[in-house]
């Protein structure tokens, strides 16, 4: 129950293509749900978090969709670019508790 | 956005010797941190959350004699790895949120390889 599911494992776009990522849970009382960024030999980077009171959030070229019946959140990555080509994990916690992450998706955006 | 360091970023020792690695939060005061350790083209595996001025919460599996974690101050834990083996290789990382928030910020992470 304390699992987050991700995928796709691995996803190749072209530039200016739409790059999406989903993400399913069961642990109903998740009540944040953050995206992180990761490039290789780096630590994480917070992209975008949402709370299950909204259904979408987007900054800049990015956007969650939260679907709170389905238990399921995505990310989207409109106009994808090379630079974006990263590692991007979903996670899920509980208030001020610890992070549950997905298994990660691989991106690489091709010019 | 709050900035958390760690330190070394990258150790290499000798299998049977102990390596300390520090997180620091730069900007905040973390009354909690988190550590974690990622294999290549893995997740991140939460090991230990570290509590200022009490023990640290070990994750099931995680043997907490051989990763020896101290929260000695608000802005400062530190993760010992005694007795390391080539096992014990792996990017180390740690988190931490400012206080009273639930977002988490990373620290760059530290590659230690035991040979």
């Amino acid at each position: 129950q304390q699992q987050v599911k991700q995928s796709p494992q691995s996803l190749i776009v072209q530039k200016g293509g739409i790059s999406i990522i989903n993400c399913a849970y069961e642990n109903t009382a998740f009540d944040y749900f953050p995206w992180y960024q990761q490039f290789p030999g780096k630590g994480p980077a917070l992209l975008i978090a949402i709370r299950p009171d909204v259904s979408e959030k987007k900054e800049g070229r990015f956007t969650i969709s939260f679907n709170k019946s389905a238990k399921q959140f995505s990310l989207h990555i409109m106009d994808s670019q090379p630079g974006d080509s990263a590692t991007y994990f979903c996670a899920a916690s509980t208030h001020t508790d610890k992070l549950i992450f997905g298994t990660g998706t691989r991106l690489q955006v091709f010019p | 956005g709050a900035v958390v360091s760690q330190h070394p970023s990258r150790v290499i020792c000798k299998s049977g010797t102990s390596v300390k690695i520090e997180c620091r939060s730069l900007d905040f005061q973390a009354t909690t941190m988190f550590w974690y350790r990622q294999f290549p083209k893995q997740s991140l595996m939460l090991m230990a959350t570290s509590n200022e001025g009490s023990k640290a919460t070990y994750e099931q599996g995680v043997e907490k004699d051989k990763f020896l974690i101290n929260h000695a101050s608000l802005t400062l834990s530190t993760l010992t790895v005694t007795s390391a083996h080539p096992e014990d290789s792996s990017f180390y990382i740690c988190s931490a949120p400012p206080g009273g928030e639930t977002e988490q910020y990373f620290g760059p992470g530290t590659r230690l390889t035991v040979t």
